[in-house]
């Protein structure tokens, strides 16, 4: 199947500091990336949908000036979370969406675990 | 979007076939249901998808009734590496202009 991949798996920061995570679609070009976010126990909350060559759209709630979406290349789209704070501790997980027999099939990452001291 | 109904969670043990059920009463005439299968700390990974009838494929099945209104993922003889939660999601993936949203999973435990 598809390969997604993150970098990077886990990252610990400090309060005030920016962390940028990568992903991407290793053998599938991605017009479309989403970016969702998950607590311990939950399920996985949409954060924004990213789009080669455009601005992220976001979800209600999801702070834009916060969470930074970049979508530079077919294989390549970038989360910076700026200025983090511990709230933002979480699993972050993207996705790409891969164009099959007229059907979009969307593959998911191994996902970043962020942790803010 | 569609809202999915999944239990919570189920049991089971080593060898017997399980059936997690998800019901989506509003499901469109374009959605689609998928099922992926996620593990602590991973991301969630495609078990099957289907439109209508039922889908086979070397892991799993899954059955949808004619109303659509349903549908049921079947993992034959599981396995302890068979724990996990397992999302049933309805979407319209031809369009491609929304990103599939999670309910809240069936955590399955299997037991020896």
């Amino acid at each position: 199947g598809a390969v997604v991949s993150q970098h990077p798996s886990w990252v610990i920061c400090k309060s005030g500091t920016s962390v940028k995570i990568e992903c991407r679609s290793l053998d599938f070009q991605a017009t479309t990336m989403f970016w969702y976010r998950q607590f311990p126990k939950q399920s996985l909350m949409l954060m924004a949908t990213s789009n080669e060559g455009s601005k992220a759209t976001y979800e209600q709630g999801v702070e834009k000036d916060k969470f930074l979406i970049n979508h530079a290349s077919l294989t390549l789209s970038t989360l910076t979370v700026t200025s983090a704070h511990p709230e933002d501790s979480s699993f972050y997980i993207c996705s790409a969406k891969r164009v099959s027999s007229g059907t979009y099939e969307q593959y998911f990452g191994p996902g970043t675990r962020l942790t803010v001291t | 979007l569609a809202k999915t109904t999944q239990p919570i969670s189920m049991d089971s043990y080593e060898g017997q076939e399980v059936n997690i059920t998800c019901s989506h009463n509003n499901i469109a005439t374009n959605d689609y249901i998928t099922w992926y299968q996620q593990f602590p700390s991973q991301g969630p990974r495609f078990i099957i998808q289907g439109y209508k009838t039922k889908v086979t494929n070397e892991v799993a099945s899954l059955f949808i009734p004619a109303d659509r209104k349903s549908s049921t993922l079947s993992l034959p003889r599981v396995s302890l590496s068979d724990t996990a939660v397992y999302y049933c999601l309805v979407g319209d993936i031809q369009s491609g202009r929304r990103a599939l949203t999670f309910g809240s999973g069936t955590r399955l435990q299997v037991q020896p």
